[in-house]
């Protein structure tokens, strides 16, 4: 398996809690992302980004934040959790050599699951 | 904007046997890349495969291979003498500028 972890793993959390979501990656990769999955549904990108100081929107509006001060770190904050926040998290780096394509294998964390109360 | 379709929710497949999952797409790119990820229940997603557009090669990893028919826009996924450790969410993922997953094909696998 890879070496990107998350934590935590689950989460239950009463509503207008901030929280963060911590990600981590050992792999020197530049490029990191955020998706959110329903339980046994497709994956939407919410976050990424190319390098340090770097940070995008991804193709689903998310209340979420996200920031990138080391290579290795990009955690994602929620300032007031919501039920409607209730999802899992994947987190996922890859090398992207090629600056221009997502053309590299991305390799993802465990996941966190947020239920939000 | 690209698409990815999967269009069997999900499959099942005697344990041994072989399965195909069915994976279209939609782009007007020419470079791009094609990943089948898996993601048994509970568990970390990981790559199955990867197929690079520019060639005419199919993919095959043990005993997963591709069919990719790039004219068609068709990435089906062959699996051969499935094990109970198969049994997963499968997805088909488009590389462009962003990677973009179909909805997934549930795997079941019976013994």
């Amino acid at each position: 398996e890879a070496d990107i972890y998350q934590t935590p793993r689950y989460l239950v959390i009463g509503t207008g809690k901030k929280i963060t979501l911590e990600c981590s990656q050992t792999m020197g990769h530049d490029k990191m992302y955020w998706y959110q999955q329903d339980p046994g549904m497709e994956l939407h990108l919410i976050h990424y980004s190319y390098g340090v100081n770097s940070t995008e929107k991804g193709d689903l509006s998310s209340e979420s934040t996200v920031s990138r001060i080391r290579t290795e770190h990009f955690p994602l904050t929620l300032e007031s959790a919501r039920p409607s926040h209730t999802s899992q998290y994947l987190c996922a780096s890859s090398e992207n050599h090629r600056p221009s394509l997502a053309a590299e294998t991305q390799y993802f964390g465990p996941g966190t699951r947020l239920l939000v109360l | 904007a690209q698409t990815v379709t999967q269009s069997q929710p999900e499959m099942s497949v005697q344990e041994a046997e072989t399965v195909t999952l069915s994976c279209t797409y939609d782009t007007s790119e020419s470079d791009y890349y094609l990943f089948w990820y898996k993601q048994p229940p509970s568990r970390q997603m990981i790559l199955v495969i990867r197929q690079e557009a520019y060639k005419q090669q199919n993919a095959t990893e043990n005993r997963f291979s591709v069919n990719f028919q790039k004219a068609a826009k068709s990435f089906s996924l062959k699996i051969s003498d499935s094990q109970l450790g198969d049994a997963a969410m499968y997805f088909c993922a488009y590389s462009g500028e962003k990677l973009v997953f179909g909805k997934g094909t549930k795997l079941t696998v019976n013994p």
